[in-house]
């Protein structure tokens, strides 16, 4: 069963370092996703990200993250500047088609541990 | 108001018992009706999806959707210890393209 893969499984970083975490959506879907999950807390979604642009951000999504499909198959995550705060769960997620956003297939996700 | 409310539990049942899970919601745009399952540092793992209001049925899992009550529910019948989990639901509105998720409920079945 084709399925969303996430590295790293876990990344530990100082405060104010860059991350940067990186999915392989599957492969004949066209919308990307990050949502990501502090602990004990509800998934929040972060960004949709269609056709090479981003086409919904939250309030989350500030000018610390940004995302890129650097080729045509890695779907990445950037944190410019870590903080404390941005330590959570973080997941991939990808749908074939637009609005269809309850066939939504997620990875296993990455941690992030911000020391 | 948050926009989804979810009890997050924990709820605990015995094998073979009736499991009922609700959600509430308060924004009326929301169109598309989803129940995940979480295992513990998991990803979100979709169980059922719905569009609207009405019910669907999978195997032992049943979604219903009240509009009108801006209230969904995921029943499970014969619960199995291997349903344990947390339990998520999801909503999205026509064409969006962001999912808002409840706290989750966290469900234990005993054998």
């Amino acid at each position: 069963e084709p399925e969303v893969t996430q590295t790293p499984s876990h990344q530990v970083t100082q405060m104010g370092q860059e991350v940067i975490l990186r999915c392989v959506p599957i492969s004949n879907h066209l919308y990307f996703y990050w949502y990501r999950q502090i602990l004990g807390q509800k998934v929040e979604f972060l960004v949709s990200f269609y056709n090479n642009e981003i086409s919904e951000k939250s309030e989350i999504f500030d000018d610390q993250f940004s995302v890129e499909r650097p080729d045509g198959s890695n779907f990445t995550l950037k944190i410019r500047s870590t903080k404390l705060e941005d330590s959570a769960m973080y997941f991939c997620a990808s749908t074939l088609t637009s609005g269809d956003t309850g066939e939504l297939f997620f990875g296993e996700g990455s941690r992030l541990t911000v020391l | 108001q948050k926009e989804v409310e979810q009890d997050p539990g924990p709820l605990s049942v015995p094998e073979g018992a009736i499991v009922s899970l609700n959600c509430t919601y308060s924004n009326s745009a929301f169109q598309y009706f989803m129940w995940y399952r979480q295992y513990s540092r998991k990803g979100p793992e979709l169980l059922m999806y719905t569009y609207s209001s009405g019910n669907k049925e999978d195997g032992r899992f049943t979604a219903q959707v009240d509009k009108s009550s801006k209230y969904i529910s995921l029943f499970i019948r014969d619960s199995q210890p291997s349903d344990s989990a947390t339990y998520l639901c999801a909503m999205s509105p026509l064409g969006g393209s962001r999912l808002t998720f409840g706290e989750g409920t966290q469900l234990t079945v005993n054998p």
